[in-house]
């Protein structure tokens, strides 16, 4: 069975600095897909960053960019220049098709301080 | 062009009552899901349909829960009767061809 793992419930950061937050996940598939979604508080997820594992090149949007590291199993988002409207809880998600079942983890819960 | 569209946004009901949900995915996109998500928790997934087939119930209770998408389009996720534990938010999802999912603003469910 495919697991998402988020280990850290909270982080706090600085606005104007950068933050990482981690994701590991477990599969024995070689191919799939990994997601960062962000969900404020209200409630409407929308995705921020998407990789396919078949590509090596770190997937980058704006001031979001991930660290994929396939022998690892880890997904980690780096959020650069963070803003107030970042705020918000961030899941890492797993998907091993195209149409297929979207696993996630708990999600952490990002601040960001004025 | 219109995102996910769920309803009721929020719903109070006693326990035992029966609730339903309803949700209207975007234009053109065959893919719908239903997840559960607890306070603090990440979504999980309830069922998955593939046009009007249900490809993935498998984490649906179905002792209490049913859900339909009779023609393909729009769906209803049904509880009968709901229980204290069902207190939740259940979020609908469409996906594009690409995999792409877009989620609704979810329906949060509290039973008292």
């Amino acid at each position: 069975a495919q697991t998402v793992t988020q280990s850290q419930p909270e982080m706090s950061v600085q606005e104007a600095e950068t933050v990482t937050l981690s994701c590991t996940y477990d599969t024995s598939e070689s191919d799939y897909y990994l997601f960062w979604y962000k969900q404020p508080p209200s409630r409407q997820m929308i995705l921020v960053i998407r990789q396919e594992a078949y590509k090596q090149q770190n997937a980058t949007e704006n001031r979001f960019s991930v660290n994929f590291q396939k022998a690892a199993k880890s997904f980690s988002l780096k959020i650069s220049d963070s803003q107030l409207g970042d705020a918000a809880m961030y899941f890492c998600a797993y998907r091993p098709g195209a149409n297929s079942k979207l696993t996630f983890g708990k999600g952490i819960t990002l601040s960001v301080r004025p | 062009e219109a995102g996910v569209v769920q309803s009721p946004r929020y719903k109070i009901i006693e326990k035992k009552q029966p609730v339903a949900f309803w949700c209207n995915p975007i234009s053109g996109h065959n893919t719908l899901y239903w997840y559960l998500q607890n306070l603090g928790q990440g979504p999980e997934l309830l069922i998955r349909y593939e046009n009007e087939e249900a490809v993935d119930d498998s984490q649906l209770p179905k002792d209490r829960f049913s859900a339909e998408r009779l023609k393909g389009v729009d769906s209803t996720l049904k509880i009968q009767p709901a229980e204290l534990g069902d207190s939740a938010v259940y979020l609908c999802a469409s996906s594009n061809p690409t995999g792409e999912l877009f989620f609704g603003e979810g329906s949060r469910l509290t039973v008292l």
